[in-house]
């Protein structure tokens, strides 16, 4: 079974600044891999898919990367609206998440 | 425009019965398989499993195998998740999902809402 880990587990930073988020797999996943954002109270919404590919309507300030166990999801400027909690998830599995949060 | 619609909030007794339900539209129903996730409070997204809703096949992770059932109904364009006997510990946000599958994986493009589900004395 194939574990995600993301770090950090919070990132505070203000808006305008770049936000780097990491995860990675016990294994190589090739680049299947997808991001998802979640605000409180709704549901999570894909970010990106196949590791790079941005999903339908999300805009190009999210980018993500990576391949085989190290990927990374970067927010090149954010948005008041950007601060939540993302998670990585390959096939069944999730990674537990990180909180982004306003400093 | 695609959308799922879960059925509203429950409130339950340890040892009842329960079945939730997600209605989808806006697309060919049997066309995705559909998934349910788990959130328990404030923590994160768990898979429990899907379901191919064209032919009723069913997939679960071995966390919930024999702890909930899956189904679907494709006449109506709804997908189940019920348990026989609840537990305290299934209290929790669930959710469900349209699976895209890509060449070797799959993704969840599409949610429901959610539904609360609480288990209590």
């Amino acid at each position: 079974e194939i574990v995600l880990t993301q770090s950090p587990a919070t990132l505070s930073l203000s808006p305008g600044e770049r936000a780097t988020l990491s995860c990675r797999a016990s294994q190589s996943v090739s680049s299947y891999l997808a991001w998802y954002q979640q605000k409180p109270g709704q549901a999570p919404r894909l970010l990106i898919y196949d590791a790079s590919n941005r999903a339908t309507g999300i805009p190009a300030r999210f980018s993500g990367s990576g391949s085989g166990t190290d990927f990374t999801l970067t927010i090149s400027s954010l948005e008041p609206e950007d601060f939540a909690v993302y998670y990585c998830q390959q096939s069944g599995t999730f990674g537990p998440g990180t909180k982004v949060d306003i400093k | 425009e695609v959308q799922l619609v879960q059925s509203g909030a429950e409130v339950k007794k340890p040892g009842e019965s329960l079945r939730i339900s997600c209605k989808g539209s806006g697309y060919s129903f049997t066309s995705y398989w559909i998934s349910w996730v788990r959130q328990m409070p404030g923590k994160g997204l768990e898979w429990m499993g899907r379901i191919d809703p064209s032919d009723s096949y069913t997939n679960y992770s071995p966390s919930f195998q024999g702890h909930v059932t899956i189904s679907a109904d494709k006449s109506i364009s709804t997908a189940y998740l019920q348990w026989s006997s609840l537990k305290a510990s299934d209290t929790a946000m669930y959710y469900c999902a349209r699976l895209f599958f890509t060449l070797t994986s799959y993704y969840f493009d599409y949610w429901g809402q959610g539904t609360l589900v609480t288990v209590s004395s």
